[in-house]
């Protein structure tokens, strides 16, 4: 069981350069998200997917797009990197139970990018 | 004012010692309160729910204050396994899973 897997574990790319990184999970759940996580600062949430076939915006979207390609994957794409850009980024699953409870939610093991 | 708001540390403890971490938040309509622990240049990993009765798993003790809107985390008999970075965590109501994440409060147990 594999849980959350993230590819690639690192990456540079020069400044206007775009990518994606790609996110899977083999636990079912429905719910996806992207997050980055710079020093001093919390993990913040970029974009999550409620359930199959939608997405949302977080709270720092700005730059980044996704896609939720089926109930596995959910993937992230820098059209145009810029610096501000540097961070580590990690994608999380997690699934709400019969209750309407939401359990834990369950990381990647993340990608670190550096733009220059 | 940060949603949630840690001492960023670090706590740089002996084994053995018991060391205890406090986190405030700000939105009061928070309904689930969490504590990650997060290894260097790795995943955050639930360590613990907090629940306002306060609940205790091994070493580890939890407690939440709704009215000063505070949460606890005390590790006792420290191990140097211990090292790490501890995610104050709360959870907003809604569609989806929103959870709101403090920067962090680092540990470092020495022998």
């Amino acid at each position: 069981n594999a849980g959350v897997t993230q590819t690639p574990k690192f990456q540079v790319l020069k400044t206007g350069q775009s990518m994606t990184l790609q996110c899977a999970q083999d636990m079912n759940h429905n719910s996806m998200y992207w997050y980055r996580q710079d020093p001093g600062m919390g993990l913040r949430l970029i974009y999550y997917s409620a359930s199959e076939g939608t997405t949302d915006k977080g709270e720092v979207p700005n730059g980044y797009n996704v896609s939720r390609l089926n109930k596995r994957e959910f993937s992230l794409r820098l059209e145009s990197a810029a610096p501000s850009q540097t961070s580590v980024y990690f994608c999380a699953s997690s699934e709400r139970g019969t209750s309407g409870k939401w359990y834990e939610q369950y990381f990647g093991p993340g990608t670190r990018l550096t733009v220059t | 004012r940060k949603e949630v708001e840690q001492d960023p540390g670090p706590f740089n403890v002996p084994e053995g010692a018991t060391v205890a971490f406090n986190c405030t938040y700000s939105n009061s309509a928070s309904q689930s309160f969490f504590w990650y622990r997060q290894d260097c240049r790795k995943e955050p990993k639930l360590l613990m729910s907090v629940y306002s009765s306060g609940n205790e798993d091994g070493r580890f003790t939890a407690q939440l204050n709704r009215a000063s809107q505070y949460i606890s985390l005390l590790i006792r008999d420290s191990k140097l396994s211990d090292s790490a970075t501890y995610l104050c965590v709360v959870s907003l109501s809604g569609g989806y899973n929103k959870l709101i994440f403090g920067a962090g409060t680092r540990l470092a147990v020495h022998p």
